[in-house]
C-alpha cells in the first residue's frame, strides 16, 4: 500500500517551454502533497507544501509563478515549471502524506528528471 | 525549525562488516525521525521511522536505529553489510505537534560496500 507515482519519469525540453509533472497517490487519499527538488549528489530541498483545494505554501526562495502547483483532488497534484531554463534542470520528487495537521510518514514518488536544453 | 546533521558524507565498509551512519537532530517539538534510502536514479524508500514509541526501531533489510534524546541522535546501524546496501541514505526529521508535517532532510551519506 501507499504507492505514489510520478509522470513522466524523464523529460527533455527546450528552453522557454513549460513542463507539467504529475504526482498521484495510487491507493490512498493524500490530504497533503509535497514537492522537492534534488540537485546532483545533493539532498532534497522542499519546494512547496500542497493541500487539496487550497493554494500551495512555498518555501522561501521558491518562485511561485515559476513553479505552479495545483492540487485539484485528493489523489493528484501537478507541478508546472513555466518558461523552463537550463538552471531548472533537476530531479523533482513528490511525496504524499495520509493525514492533515499531524506528522505522518510521507510516501515518495520515484522522481522526474527534467533536462532543459 | 527542525534540522538534521549527517556527520559523514561518505562511509565505506567491507561486505559482512557492521554499518554505522550517524545522524544528529535539532527540534523544537517532539520529533519524528526517519531514515530513507535512495538507490541511483531511484526514488526514496523508507527504511524505518521513530514516532515516540520504542526508542530502538527496527526497519527493513536488517537496519535499525536508536533514538537517544540525551544525545539528540538517531544513528542507523546494520550488523553485516551487503553489496546491495550501497546507496545514499538520508536522515529526516519532522516536528510532531506542529501543524505542518513537512520534513527536513539531512545532506545524505553515501554508503559504499567493498567486496
Amino acid at each position: 500500500g501507499a504507492v505514489v507515482s510520478q509522470h513522466p519519469s524523464r523529460v527533455i525540453c527546450k528552453s522557454g517551454t513549460s513542463v507539467k509533472i504529475e504526482c498521484r497517490s495510487l491507493d490512498f487519499q493524500a490530504t497533503t502533497m509535497f514537492w522537492y527538488r534534488q540537485f546532483p549528489k545533493k539532498s532534497l530541498m522542499l519546494m512547496a507544501t500542497s493541500n487539496e483545494g487550497s493554494k500551495a505554501t512555498y518555501e522561501q526562495g521558491v518562485e511561485k509563478d515559476k513553479f505552479l502547483i495545483n492540487h485539484a483532488s485528493l489523489t493528484l497534484s501537478t507541478l508546472t515549471v513555466t518558461s523552463a531554463h537550463p538552471e531548472d534542470s533537476s530531479f523533482y520528487i513528490c511525496s504524499a502524506s495520509l493525514l492533515a495537521g499531524s506528522t505522518d510518514t510521507q510516501y515518495f514518488g520515484p522522481g522526474t528528471r527534467l533536462t532543459v536544453l | 525549525a527542525q534540522s538534521v546533521t549527517q556527520l559523514d558524507s561518505h562511509v565505506s565498509v567491507s561486505e559482512g562488516t557492521p554499518v554505522l551512519l550517524r545522524c544528529n537532530y535539532s527540534s523544537s517539538y517532539s520529533p519524528s525521525l526517519f531514515w530513507y534510502v535512495q538507490h541511483p536514479n531511484k526514488g526514496l524508500q523508507l527504511l524505518l521511522k521513530y514516532t515516540s514509541a520504542a526508542t530502538l526501531v527496527k526497519g527493513i533489510n536488517g537496519f535499525e536505529a536508536e533514538f537517544k534524546k540525551s544525545e539528540t541522535s538517531f544513528h542507523l546501524t546494520k550488523p553485516s553489510a551487503h553489496m546491495s546496501d550501497a546507496a545514499e541514505y538520508f536522515c529526516v526529521v519532522s516536528d510532531r505537534g506542529y501543524n505542518n508535517n513537512d520534513m527536513r532532510f539531512g545532506a545524505g551519506t553515501r554508503l559504499t560496500v567493498k567486496p
